[in-house]
């Protein structure tokens, strides 16, 4: 089972500012996915990464792959409210998504 | 449609009840799962159906019965469950059972066991 460590783990910060999220491993990945959670709520897939130095935006969220494929980061820029949830990072294997312990981000207005 | 489904939103139940979960796509995905998940952790793993067979079952308690009546639909049959068993129920589906096959979720079952 590959074990993926999120860091870190609470994040409370004022809207507009810049935040950076990290998900390792010693393991490498074939792939990484990034999902988001708001309370109440069912995961919502924010990205897949694959290759290696892959870099994916969406919006106002920058996504990078590591050139070994053991780590990824999720970079949000000008954060806002809305993007307040659990943020997890997921690698598949044997049919199975192991998941990190997630990463509580709170965006006050 | 690119949406799973699950009914009910929430559910309170007794621990001498028998209830059921329900989850539906139609996104012709061919491997569906459930997962519970505590408040503040990550979803685990319960079972997997690939097309439409049992492929996995995390030595979950016989108290939930899982049926997938066909490739659009997976059921979570309860009885007799305990308290400990409160949580959200999470249903996904994904193409396949590959490696990298990206996983949808649904919006969850909040379930209440008194």
């Amino acid at each position: 089972t590959q074990l993926l460590e999120q860091s870190p783990q609470f994040l409370s910060i004022q809207e507009g500012e810049n935040l950076t999220v990290y998900c390792n491993s010693s393991s490498v990945f074939s792939s990484l996915q990034w999902y988001r959670q708001e309370p109440g709520e069912g995961p919502v897939l924010l990205v897949t990464v694959v290759t290696g130095g892959e870099v994916k935006k969406l919006k106002r969220l920058t996504f990078q792959f590591g050139d070994a494929r053991k780590d990824s980061s999720l970079h949000i820029t000008a954060a806002q409210p809305g993007d307040t949830g659990l943020y997890l990072c997921s690698t598949g294997a044997n049919s199975k998504l192991t998941f990190g312990k997630g990463i509580t981000l709170s965006v006050r207005p | 449609d690119t949406e799973v489904t699950q009914t009910p939103k929430h559910l309170v139940m007794g621990m001498t009840n028998k209830k059921s979960l329900k989850c539906e796509q139609h996104m012709g995905h061919r491997a569906m799962y459930w997962y519970k998940q505590k408040a503040k952790k990550p979803p685990e793993l319960m079972f997997v159906y690939s097309y439409e067979k049992l492929s996995i079952n995390e030595s979950v308690p016989s108290r939930f019965s899982p049926e997938c009546p066909n490739s659009s639909l997976l059921n979570l049959h309860l009885h007799a469950l305990q308290p400990e068993d409160s949580a959200l129920y999470l249903c996904a589906s994904s193409r396949g059972t590959s490696v990298g096959n990206e996983q949808f979720f649904g919006p969850g079952t909040r379930l209440t066991v008194l």
